[in-house]
């Protein structure tokens, strides 16, 4: 069946600006997980969800980031008032279950703050 | 203090040799760890997961784990052209579901 998949593949947007990064996980995953990737870093995880709950949010680096998922399928991650720090790619991921260590990526949205 | 360490590198070895890829993690509850491979500018994608104390074997690819001495590795032999990335080690944590990724090592492979 299909991958993950992500959309936008690319943003570019004004410091300031809202954006909005969605992410369709494989079909019959119950486990979501928003990480991103800043340049020559590595990954840093953000949220994740089982089912439609988020039972740990302490990733997410300030409170202008929040995420939600609906129908246990797919999940917005979205930044309010964006700042240049913020640019990086922003990679989902999905598993069977949360008990399923085995994670499987999508192509990832490449955020770019002006 | 970080998660997760590679070396550093880059690692740059010749078509046919053996790539020693380490790893080593602070948390001893850690139980599971993962090989990702990352081409530049792609998504990470696992090639090796280990759960037990040894080596694991698939293919060309050889996994270790000693958890006595909190340390993992990635063999790659008869190396090729192909397997230059960047290699992400990764273990599990006391919460389920979370990962914790080291910055990568990059591997290039020369013909």
């Amino acid at each position: 069946g299909a991958g993950v998949s992500q959309s936008p593949s690319n943003k570019v947007t004004e410091k300031g600006k809202d954006v909005e990064l969605r992410c369709d996980p494989i079909s019959g995953h119950t486990a979501l997980y928003w990480y991103r990737q800043s340049l020559g870093q590595g990954l840093e995880f953000l949220i994740y969800f089982q089912g439609n709950s988020a039972p740990d949010k302490s990733g997410l680096p300030s409170d202008r980031f929040s995420a939600e998922r609906t129908g246990g399928s797919v999940s917005t991650l979205t930044i309010q008032r964006t700042q240049q720090e913020d640019s990086a790619v922003y990679l989902c991921a999905s598993s069977l279950d949360i008990s399923t260590d085995t994670q499987y990526f999508g192509p990832g949205t490449r955020l770019t703050v002006l | 203090q970080k998660e997760v360490e590679q070396n550093s590198g880059p690692l740059s070895v010749p078509e046919g040799a053996i790539a020693s890829l380490n790893c080593t993690y602070s948390d001893r509850g850690s139980q599971s760890f993962f090989w990702y491979r990352q081409y530049s500018g792609k998504s990470p994608e696992l090639i090796m997961f280990i759960y037990s104390n040894g080596d694991k074997e698939d293919g060309r690819f050889t996994a270790q784990l000693n958890k006595a001495s909190q340390y993992v590795s990635l063999l790659i032999r008869d190396s090729q052209p192909s397997d230059s990335a960047t290699y992400l080690c990764a273990r599990d944590g006391s919460t389920l579901g979370r990962l914790y990724f080291g910055r990568g090592t990059q591997l290039t492979v020369w013909p």
